[in-house]
């Protein structure tokens, strides 16, 4: 399976931008790019994906590279909530919708400090 | 509240004990998927159904042990309980994202299981 890396840590400061990078050289043409982020005593929640395009939502954007070897998640304006650890996963989109065998694999994410 | 509910929140328990885990999906979801937390590592992927039946498995002790009723709820099944069983266990389920043809897991808040 594709691999992604995240740098361990990053620091922000409150109501700043962030860009969280992900690196995935190994990327297939069939890999979506995720993001989820684990708040405090939470569980990890979806934030965004995307295949080839830049994606926009509510919580975030999502840049893709040209050559999809890495993306970037960027907070806007990051808040004291957004400290979280941020995971960039890779899932194959062939793997059906229903009764796929292709687990999220979760690697170490980036451990996001919002300073106020 | 993400929609996947787990019960119980907390456990203690001692060595050599077993216990239960449950986790109820998100309405209409199929699949469900075990995941371990601990102390300062990464998300560890346990075991995967849908409707019913085992469809993947990831690094799962013979001691453990999965089902997902006709119901959907599932259940997770540790045994023979060592201090080394204490963890984050997170049970998530999987949703279709409209019209983007990749899937998403929405995970439940996570049952903390201490093992004295």
């Amino acid at each position: 399976d594709a691999k992604t890396t995240q740098p361990n840590s990053m620091e922000s400061n409150e109501e700043e931008p962030v860009h969280l990078p992900c690196n995935h050289s190994t990327i297939s043409g069939t890999d979506y790019i995720h993001w989820y982020r684990q708040l405090p005593s939470q569980g990890p929640e979806y934030v965004i994906h995307g295949l080839t395009s830049n994606v926009n939502n509510r919580m975030a954007s999502l840049a893709i590279a040209e050559d999809r070897k890495s993306s970037t998640l960027i907070l806007h304006r990051a808040t004291l909530r957004d400290a979280a650890v941020y995971y960039c996963i890779l899932r194959d989109v062939r793997a059906p919708s229903s009764g796929s065998a292709r687990q999220l694999t979760f690697g170490s994410g980036t451990q996001l400090t919002v300073l106020p | 509240d993400s929609g996947v509910t787990q019960t119980p929140k907390h456990l203690i328990t001692a060595t050599g004990q077993r216990v239960t885990l449950r986790c109820s999906p998100r309405s209409g979801d199929l699949s469900v998927y075990w995941y371990q937390q601990s102390l300062d590592q990464g998300l560890q992927f346990l075991i995967q159904y849908y409707n019913g039946e085992e469809r993947a498995k990831g690094n799962i002790l013979e001691r453990f042990s999965a089902q997902q009723f006709p119901d959907l709820h599932s259940e997770l099944n540790l045994s023979s309980l060592e201090l080394g069983d204490s963890a984050l266990y997170f049970c998530a389920s999987m949703r279709q994202v409209m019209g983007a043809g990749a899937n998403v897991l929405t995970f439940g808040a996570g049952s903390r299981l201490t093992v004295l």
